[in-house]
Parts: C-alpha cells; structure tokens; sequence
C-alpha cells in the first residue's frame, strides 16, 4: 500500500526553464512533507519541507506548494540547472518519526 | 567532516553468512534509523532508536537486528545472510522534535551471492 505516490519516473527539461515534480500521498494524518534530492552512489540530501499548516513554503529556487485538500504536493524549481539532475524523493512524516518515501523522480536537465 | 557515516560501503558476502554494518553520525542527535532501499528503489524504514531505545520496528525479519552501544552509533547486524537481503542499506538521523528532518549516510551496497 503505497501513501506516497511519485507517478512521473523520470522529467526531462531544459536548462533555465521550470521543473515540476509532483507528490500524492493517502494518509490524512501525515502533517510534514519533505523532499530529498539524491546523486547516484549518495545518500539522499535534505531540500526543502513543509507544514500541514502552510500552503507555500520558498528556499532560493525551490519551492514547495501543498494541497492538502487533494493530498498533493510539488516542488518548483526555476530556473532549472545542469546540476539539478538528481533522483528527488518526496516523503512524508507524523508525529512517529517515521517518514514515508515516494519512489523517487529522476530530473534531468540539459543545456 | 562527514555529518552520517557508514562502513563499509560496499559489501559482497555469501548466502549464510554473518555480516555488520556500521553507522556514526557526529551531529549530535538523539535519534537514529535504518533504511532499505530494494530493486524497486523504495526506502522503507526498518529500525529507529532514540537516546538507545528502540522506538521503530517495522516487519523485519529476525534475521535483523540493530544495535545501539550510544546516541551517536547504530549498527546494524544481518544473521544467515539471504539473496534477497541484497540492497542499499542506508543510515539516517534526526534530533527529536527537529519535525522528521533526517540526514542520511552515503548508504552500503550488500551484494549476497
């Protein structure tokens, strides 16, 4: 049974355009999403989170926005760099310390 | 200064046998965690330990067991390796009430033969 969903595999965009990465998640008691971004032979790297009592939540050129009422998060990035090619990971947490993981978007941006 | 560490890396073993990995985080959080990231890339919690006590314990085989001598290291060790415990096995830790922000080690690949 799987409470967080990344149904795009893999996103492929341009350099200096915006990447999207889309997140579903099931269990209405999970009140913190985070996402992870992960090199190839890396442990996943923290990015960005936010609350279940935030809509919006900004760093630099990420950005995450939730929709609680559909369940849905995404995570912004603009402008888009060769750099950020990378596996991004939603997950998500409640008050158990433990975080659900989606299976992961592999963005790849070209020059 | 590595913040999550793991050894070692990469692990090629046999079916049957014993093995251990080892993990340290110099953050100074209270809590820490096992992952298993399969064929399928999933990362799926397996163990947490905060302050030394085992809080998380999700169905694992018995065959598993950590092991937390202190708040800064948590070992992991495998008994009667299997074929299908072959995967990236990675360490995470967090500081309590730090709202689930976990910072994970480069991960150990167990390749059982």
């Amino acid at each position: 049974d799987q409470q967080v969903k990344q149904n795009s595999p893999s996103l492929s965009v341009q350099e200096g355009r915006i990447s999207i990465l889309n997140c579903d998640y099931t269990n209405s008691m999970f009140d913190y999403f985070l996402w992870y971004k992960k090199y190839p032979a890396e442990g996943p790297t923290f990015l960005i989170s936010i609350s279940s009592i935030k809509d919006k939540n900004e760093d630099g050129r990420f950005t995450v926005f939730l929709n609680k009422s559909a369940k849905h998060l995404s995570l912004h990035i603009v402008p888009s760099q060769p750099g950020d090619s990378a596996v991004y990971f939603c997950a998500a947490g409640g008050s158990n310390y433990k975080l659900t993981f989606g299976k992961g978007t592999l963005l790849t941006v070209n020059p | 200064d590595t913040a999550v560490s793991q050894t070692p890396k990469y692990l090629v073993t046999q079916m049957g046998n014993d093995k251990s990995i080892k993990c340290e985080q110099n953050l100074g959080h209270d809590t820490m965690y096992w992952y298993k990231q399969d064929s399928k890339k999933f990362l799926k919690i397996m163990f947490s330990y905060n302050n030394k006590e085992l809080i998380i314990n999700e169905t694992v085989p018995n065959r598993f067991s950590p092991k937390s001598p202190d708040k800064a290291h948590l070992n992991l060790h495998i008994n009667s390796l299997e074929l299908g415990d072959s995967a990236v096995y990675f360490c995470a830790s967090s500081q309590h009430g730090a709202k689930n922000i976990q910072y994970f080690g480069a991960g150990t690949r167990l390749s059982v033969l």
